[in-house]
C-alpha cells in the first residue's frame, strides 16, 4: 500500500524557516517524481514545487521561488521542502503528492495527509 | 497561466440524483491533460479521473469524465452518501499546473 507521511509543520514567525519531510513507503520511491501542494485555510490547491525521480528537474511556483528548496533522498525514501523567509501567506496545509512517472507533468495519484504550517507573530 | 473556472460553486442534490460539474479553461488544455479530485473535510484530495476521462484505480464507475480543449465535465451518475464533497479539476499540460477553485456537492 502506497503511504506518504508528512511531518515538520508548526507555528513559525514571519521571516522564519521550517523544513518539511515526507516519508514514502509501499512503492519504489526512486522511480517516481514528487510534489509539494499546499492549501491555505478554506481555500483551493496550489502546486508549490516538483522534483523528478533523479532530482534532475525541479520546479517552483513563482510565489515561493528563491525562498523554498525541494530535495529528496532516494536512499531514505524521503522528500523534503526547506522553507525560508516565510510569510503570512505561506500559512497552509502542505501535502506531499506523487506523480505516476519518473518525470514530466502528470496527475497526482497519491497524497499524504498533510502537515499544517502556520506563519504568525 | 491557464485559469480553470469551475461551475457551479455549490451543487445541492439528493442521494441517487445525477451530478454534472463543469470545468472551463482559459485556453486549450494540451493533450487533454486534465484531472479531477475529490476532497472531503479534513482529508487530502483523492484522484478520481486523469487524462480527462480515465478513472483512477479503485474509483467506482458512477464517476465519469469527458471533454477536450477548454470544456470538461465530471459526471456522477447516481450520488451515494459518501460522494458529498468538494471536487477540483486540475490541468497538467501546461506550466504552471493549475487547479480550479472547486465545486462543493452538498446534500439537499
Amino acid at each position: 500500500e502506497v503511504q506518504l507521511v508528512e511531518s515538520g509543520g508548526g507555528l513559525v514567525q514571519p521571516g522564519g524557516s521550517l523544513r518539511l519531510s515526507c516519508a514514502a513507503s509501499g512503492f519504489t520511491f526512486s522511480s517516481y517524481s514528487m510534489n509539494w501542494v499546499r492549501q491555505a485555510p478554506g481555500k483551493g490547491l496550489e502546486c508549490v514545487s516538483y522534483i523528478s525521480s533523479s532530482s534532475s528537474t525541479i520546479y517552483y511556483a513563482d510565489s515561493v521561488k528563491g525562498r523554498f528548496t525541494i530535495s529528496r533522498d532516494n536512499a531514505k525514501n524521503s522528500l523534503y521542502l526547506q522553507m525560508n523567509s516565510l510569510r503570512d501567506e505561506d500559512t497552509a496545509v502542505y501535502y506531499c503528492a506523487r506523480n505516476p512517472y519518473s518525470s514530466g507533468w502528470y496527475e497526482l495519484d497519491y497524497w499524504g495527509q498533510g502537515t499544517l504550517v502556520t506563519v504568525s507573530s | 497561466e491557464i485559469v480553470l473556472t469551475q461551475s457551479p460553486g455549490t451543487l445541492s442534490l439528493s442521494p441517487g440524483e445525477r451530478a454534472t460539474l463543469s470545468c472551463r479553461a482559459s485556453q486549450s488544455v494540451s493533450s487533454s491533460y486534465l484531472a479531477w479530485y475529490q476532497q472531503k473535510p479534513g482529508q487530502a484530495p483523492r484522484l478520481l479521473i486523469y487524462g480527462a476521462s480515465s478513472r483512477a484505480t479503485g474509483i467506482p464507475d458512477r464517476f465519469s469524465g469527458s471533454g477536450s480543449g477548454t470544456d470538461f465535465t465530471l459526471t456522477i451518475s447516481r450520488l451515494e452518501p459518501e460522494d458529498f464533497a468538494v471536487y477540483y479539476c486540475q490541468q497538467y499540460g501546461n506550466s504552471p499546473r493549475t487547479f480550479g477553485q472547486g465545486t462543493k456537492v452538498e446534500i439537499k
